[in-house]
């Protein structure tokens, strides 16, 4: 069955340091992998996304993410963090399966920054 | 600012009463998707639409909640009869195709007391 894992429910980390959400999915097909975030009292924002070809993705605000389909993993990275960067981070699968298309949510990752 | 558009941004009702949520969905996009997050950050989807047709539905949905997305009009989605167990944020996806990227709404917040 198709899952979406993120194994760290929160993640506090210092302003300016650098950042890995982990993100592992199940699915056999080829994968369409997405992070968004959600700030406190907002919808879903979309950071990044991966269709196919190079896997290392760009995102906005100098988000990057890693796909690896030996590890089945699609990993969020950010070089230095800031203190506005703390959200509820999500990892989602989207499929097309036979009864249509599909999106699975991970159950997020609450990162936090210190100042 | 989202570009899709979601009316109310907070929504109380008794148990009971009806309770009705809208989304204008991004410009161009035809398919829109429903999804319930729950404050356990769990995503219920709910139902979705392409040019107004319904894609897919849960079973939950065929009973008590009912939903639609009229042409030149907002999508809507409805809650017959509120229960306890729906309070949640309903969001409100759109995309330009099925399996491309979603624009989601800000959510509109249901409290059912």
């Amino acid at each position: 069955a198709q899952s979406v894992t993120q194994p760290d429910a929160r993640v506090t980390v210092s302003e300016g340091a650098s950042l890995q959400l982990r993100c592992k999915y199940s699915y056999s097909g080829t994968p369409y992998l997405f992070w968004y975030v959600q700030y406190p009292r907002q919808g879903l924002q979309l950071l990044l996304k991966y269709y196919s070809g190079d896997p290392v993705v760009q995102g906005v605000n100098g988000f990057e993410a890693e796909f690896s389909k030996s590890n089945s993993s699609f990993h969020l990275r950010k070089a230095s963090v800031h203190w506005s960067d703390s959200a509820v981070y999500f990892c989602v699968l989207s499929f097309y399966g036979s009864s249509g298309n599909k999106l699975i949510f991970g159950i997020g990752t609450l990162l936090s920054v210190k100042p | 600012n989202s570009k899709v558009i979601q009316t109310p941004r907070y929504l109380v009702k008794g148990q009971g009463q009806k309770a009705k949520m809208r989304c204008i969905p991004e410009k161009g996009h035809p398919v829109v998707f429903w999804y319930q997050q729950n404050k356990n950050n769990e995503f219920k989807f709910l139902i979705n639409f392409q040019n107004q047709e319904v894609l897919q539905q849960i079973d939950m949905t065929e009973k008590r909640f009912s939903a639609e997305c009229p042409s030149n009009s907002p999508c809507s989605l409805e809650i017959q009869s509120s229960e306890a167990g729906d309070s949640a944020l309903y969001l409100c996806a759109s995309s330009l195709m099925p399996n491309s990227d979603y624009t989601f709404g800000s959510g509109t917040r249901l409290l059912v007391i």
